[in-house]
């Protein structure tokens, strides 16, 4: 089994539809989860940190569920500009090993 | 503004060249990372630093080196011996402490000529 396992998708859907993914991790040591955002050909930008009680930001919410490894992403409402890659990332803590799912392609159709 | 500077953005390696890869911070961020990115596949650990003058191997560090002389730099140097060295690139930083995420700069694409 893959430490972090994402479906690369792609997920098409069109503008104002509530998309979510999900990201599921073997270690259930793992302390720290986060989502990234990568636009094509560019480098990967933070999204959002996920902590246990769940959290929100805008449009984004983000969950933790340590009992079934999982961390999922929900986008309501969703506009053009939120096509990109979403990439979980979950690690150890500090410095010890970070890992990268391979991304969810997200493609918003007008 | 604060960031993380990688150069060049694109690159083109010749056989049996090395080349060498900037990365440099000026966020006062401790460790730092370099990362390689392929198609399809996620991002992979070359090499990474927690303090000045100390580096560890990653997942893939065969074929590359680095060195941490300053706190703000953390060169990568892809070899020769590293016969499938086609990628991106990806440089990273951190502070030290527990649960906080890695900041990247915007990469370089290394290509065989």
């Amino acid at each position: 089994r893959k430490e972090v396992e994402q479906d690369p998708g792609p997920f098409n859907v069109p503008e104002g539809a509530t998309v979510a993914f999900n990201c599921t991790y073997s270690n259930s040591a793992s302390q720290s989860f986060f989502w990234y955002r990568q636009d094509c050909r560019k480098e990967p930008k933070l999204l959002m940190s996920v902590y246990s009680s769940g959290n929100e930001d805008g449009r984004f919410t983000a969950q933790l569920n340590r009992a079934s490894q999982y961390i999922s992403l929900l986008i309501r409402d969703s506009k053009l500009s939120d096509s990109a890659t979403y990439l979980c990332v979950v690690s150890l803590g500090g410095y010890q090993k970070v890992t990268f799912g391979i991304g969810t392609k997200l493609q918003v159709i007008p | 503004d604060g960031g993380i500077t990688q150069s060049p953005k694109y690159l083109f390696r010749k056989e049996g060249q090395n080349v060498t890869l900037s990365c440099e911070q000026n966020l006062n961020h401790d460790a730092m990372y370099w990362y390689r990115q392929d198609p399809g596949q996620g991002l992979r650990l070359i090499y990474y630093s927690q303090i000045v003058n100390d580096f560890q191997k990653g997942d893939i560090a065969e074929g590359y080196s680095v060195s941490r002389e300053k706190k703000e730099s953390f060169p990568l140097t892809v070899t020769s011996a590293q016969k499938n060295p086609t990628a991106f690139y990806l440089c990273a930083s951190s502070v030290q402490e527990t649960n906080q995420p890695q900041h990247f700069g915007d990469g370089t694409r290394l290509s065989i000529l």
